[in-house]
């Protein structure tokens, strides 16, 4: 039972456009979400956090939202750059019962057309 | 540049026959983490190191040992490769439990002939 659901396997976006890369989660313990990106042959590497006590986190062109309510998050990445094409994967963990496992989903892998 | 190294990059191993995997950081960071990744699926976490202190996965099979001799290093062992142990092996590191993030190594793709 996935309990982090990343449901688009692919998306692809213009160059210069928003990207929006969705998430959902069933456990509602989680209290700390991260988004990696991966290159291929690479280990994934860290983007941007948030903690459940916020809605919104912001790190340059990188935005991400939480509805704790609807269990959902998303990552925006305004504006889209060829570079960002990458494999993208949504993490969870339960940090405050002391939890040291990140829960990750399956990727969605984005593609910027130049 | 601090960062996770792992050894080799790809490891092809016979049926049955033990292999160990390395890792080894430069970011002084007492949690290490390793992952398992099969083919278009989530990063699964086998087992981790809080300092010396050896955490395992409850799902996480008996075929897979792990050993952390210091800081910087941490081995994972498999004692009896199956077929379906091929997959992306991740090595990652954290301080504490890794508000900011975790920082992972390259990998090392395994396969099992």
């Amino acid at each position: 039972d996935q309990q982090v659901k990343q449901n688009s396997p692919s998306l692809s976006v213009q160059e210069g456009r928003i990207s929006i890369l969705n998430c959902d989660y069933t456990n509602s313990m989680f209290d700390y979400f991260l988004w990696y990106k991966k290159y291929p042959a690479e280990g994934p590497t860290f983007l941007i956090s948030i903690s459940s006590i916020k809605d919104k986190n912001e790190d340059g062109r990188f935005t991400v939202f939480l509805n704790k309510s609807a269990k959902h998050l998303s990552l925006h990445i305004v504006p889209s750059q060829p570079g960002d094409s990458a494999v993208y994967f949504c993490a969870a963990s339960e940090i405050g019962a002391g939890s040291y496992q990140l829960t990750f989903g399956k990727g969605t892998k984005l593609s910027v057309i130049p | 540049d601090a960062m996770v190294i792992q050894n080799p990059r790809y490891q092809v191993t016979q049926f049955g026959k033990p292999v160990t995997l390395s890792c080894s950081q430069t970011l002084n960071h007492n949690v290490m983490y390793w992952y398992q990744q099969k083919s278009s699926q989530a990063p699964k976490l086998l087992f981790h190191y809080y300092d010396k202190d050896f955490n395992n996965e409850a799902d996480t099979p008996d075929n897979f040992q792990s050993r952390r001799p210091n800081t910087s290093f941490c081995f994972l062992d498999i004692r009896s490769p199956g077929l379906g142990d091929a997959a992306m092996y991740l090595c990652a590191t954290s301080h504490d439990r890794g508000v900011g993030g975790y920082t992972f190594g390259s990998g090392t793709r395994l396969t099992v002939v």
